[in-house]
């Protein structure tokens, strides 16, 4: 199992331009989400799915939108990059909520938005 | 808005001190607290998820404890090894399906 993927592992952005971060597992499990890291700062969720076809917002949802159609896929779309966007992203997912199971993360995206 | 503090920020032992740090979280609609290993350049690693008030886990040289009346956790770490050098994260689930997350205390242990 390649477990929690993520591409790109860097990325450099210009403020205003798109971008799709791509996160994968190959476990089955029924919930994923995202977060950024910040210096100083725990991860913050950004959105989650307990599901295919449901997602919800986190903490920090502004500037960003996701999908999950299948199982396996759970996409982050910066929409309009900007600056305070530049962090850490990981992806993570566990077989079912996270109340009480573990969250297997992706090795991260950092993110650099000029 | 739900808050996890962690302390001590930032923490530096010597080879073979015992170690600990706390985690402070909400104690009203508990329904677990997670402790995750994250070393640099690594993705965060869980080492406990707990669910019940006085649970006490154990994981080698790493054990944690649980106060959820009180909203606390402590994790420690006995004989610290260069290699349990990482930041040590805390997350609490109040439900929701959601994780909030401390900042993390990070270790250095020196040889």
């Amino acid at each position: 199992n390649a477990g929690v993927t993520q591409t790109p592992k860097f990325q450099v952005l210009k403020t205003g331009q798109s971008m799709t971060l791509q996160c994968a597992q190959d476990m089955n499990h029924e919930y994923m989400s995202w977060y950024r890291q910040d210096p100083g700062m725990g991860l913050r969720l950004i959105h989650y799915s307990v599901g295919a076809g449901i997602t919800d917002q986190g903490e920090v949802p502004n500037g960003y939108n996701v999908s999950r159609s299948t199982t396996e896929d759970f996409p982050l779309r910066l929409l309009s990059a900007a600056p305070s966007q530049t962090s850490v992203y990981f992806c993570a997912s566990s077989p079912f909520q996270p109340n009480n199971n573990e969250q297997f993360f992706g090795p991260g995206t950092r993110l650099t938005v000029l | 808005i739900l808050n996890v503090e962690q302390s001590p920020q930032s923490l530096h032992v010597q080879e073979g001190d015992s170690t600990n740090f706390t985690c402070s979280f909400p104690s009203s609609n508990f329904y677990a607290l997670h402790w995750y290993r994250w070393e640099t350049a690594k993705s965060p690693e869980a080492l406990f998820v707990m669910t019940l008030n006085g649970d006490e886990k154990k994981k080698g040289r790493i054990s944690a404890t649980l106060n959820t009346k009180e909203g606390y956790s402590y994790l420690y770490i006995k004989g610290s090894q260069p290699e349990d050098s990482a930041t040590y994260l805390c997350a609490f689930s109040g439900g929701y399906n959601k994780l909030i997350f401390g900042a993390g205390t990070r270790l250095a242990v020196h040889p």
